[in-house]
C-alpha cells in the first residue's frame, strides 16, 4: 500500500521568497516520486520526478525536489517564486510495479504576491 | 513524452444523460488510465484500459456507470452514465510514457451536471 501526505493545502509567498512545499509519503516498495502541476483550466504536467540515483532531482521552471528516505519525503523548493508559479501543486507516489498505481496527494494551491 | 488531446474539453450536462468522453494518445501505449477529479479535490484512479482487455476498475467505481473501451493502442473513451450533479467533475485521461515510470496527462474533461 502506498500514500501520500501534503502538508499545507495552501501556501502563499511573495514573487521572489522561497517556495517549499512538503509532501511525505508511505510505501511498501523503494517508491517512485513525483511532482505534477496543474494551472488554472488545464490538465497535469509533469514538473519532475525520482526514480533511482540522485537524490536531488531538477525540474523544469526553476523546481527541484530531494528525495529523503530516512524522513521519508519528497519536498519541492523553488529558490525565488514567480507570479506565473500560481498553481496547484500534486506530489504522486507509484510502487513501481506494472499493475501498481499512481497515488496523489490532496494538493497543494501555491498564491504569489507581489 | 506523449501528447494527449481529449474531447470534449467541457460540457454542461442534464442529470439523467450521459457523456461519452474521447482521449486521442500520438503513439502507441499499452496502458490507459482514467482519473477523476472532483471540485478543489486530488485525482481519483477510475480504472485502467488495455487493449484487448476488459478494463480494470478500482474500488467504488462499477463498468455500468463508468464503461470504458479501448478499441485500439491509441484511443479509449470513457462513459458517465445515467449523470448526477455528484458527477460534475474533471476527468483526465493518462498513459505511461515508454521508460514506463511516467504517467502523462490529458488537458481534462470538465463536466458540469445540472
Amino acid at each position: 500500500a502506498q500514500s501520500v501526505t501534503q502538508l499545507g493545502s495552501h501556501v502563499s509567498v511573495s514573487e521572489g521568497a522561497l517556495v517549499l512545499l512538503r509532501c511525505n509519503y508511505s510505501s511498501s516498495v523503494p517508491p517512485y516520486l513525483f511532482w505534477y502541476v496543474q494551472y488554472p483550466n488545464q490538465g497535469l504536467q509533469l514538473l519532475l520526478k525520482y526514480t533511482t540515483g540522485a537524490t536531488l532531482v531538477k525540474g523544469i521552471n526553476g523546481f527541484e525536489a530531494e528525495f529523503k528516505k530516512s524522513e521519508t519525503s519528497f519536498h519541492l523548493t523553488k529558490p525565488s517564486a514567480h507570479m506565473s508559479d500560481a498553481a496547484e501543486y500534486f506530489c504522486a507516489v507509484w510502487g513501481g510495479t506494472s499493475y501498481g498505481k499512481l497515488t496523489f496527494g490532496q494538493g497543494t494551491i501555491l498564491t504569489v504576491h507581489p | 513524452s506523449a501528447v494527449i488531446s481529449q474531447k470534449p474539453s467541457r460540457d454542461i450536462c442534464q442529470r439523467g444523460t450521459s457523456l461519452t468522453i474521447q482521449c486521442q494518445v500520438d503513439s502507441q501505449v499499452t496502458m490507459m488510465f482514467w482519473y477523476r477529479q472532483q471540485p478543489g479535490q486530488s485525482l481519483t484512479l477510475i480504472a485502467t484500459a488495455n487493449q484487448g482487455s476488459e478494463a480494470t476498475y478500482e474500488s467504488g467505481f462499477v463498468i455500468d456507470k463508468f464503461p470504458i473501451s479501448r478499441p485500439n493502442l491509441t484511443f479509449s473513451t470513457l462513459t458517465v452514465s445515467n449523470m448526477s450533479p455528484e458527477d460534475s467533475s474533471i476527468y483526465l485521461c493518462s498513459v505511461k510514457g515508454q521508460g514506463g515510470e511516467t504517467q502523462y496527462f490529458g488537458p481534462g474533461t470538465r463536466l458540469l451536471v445540472l
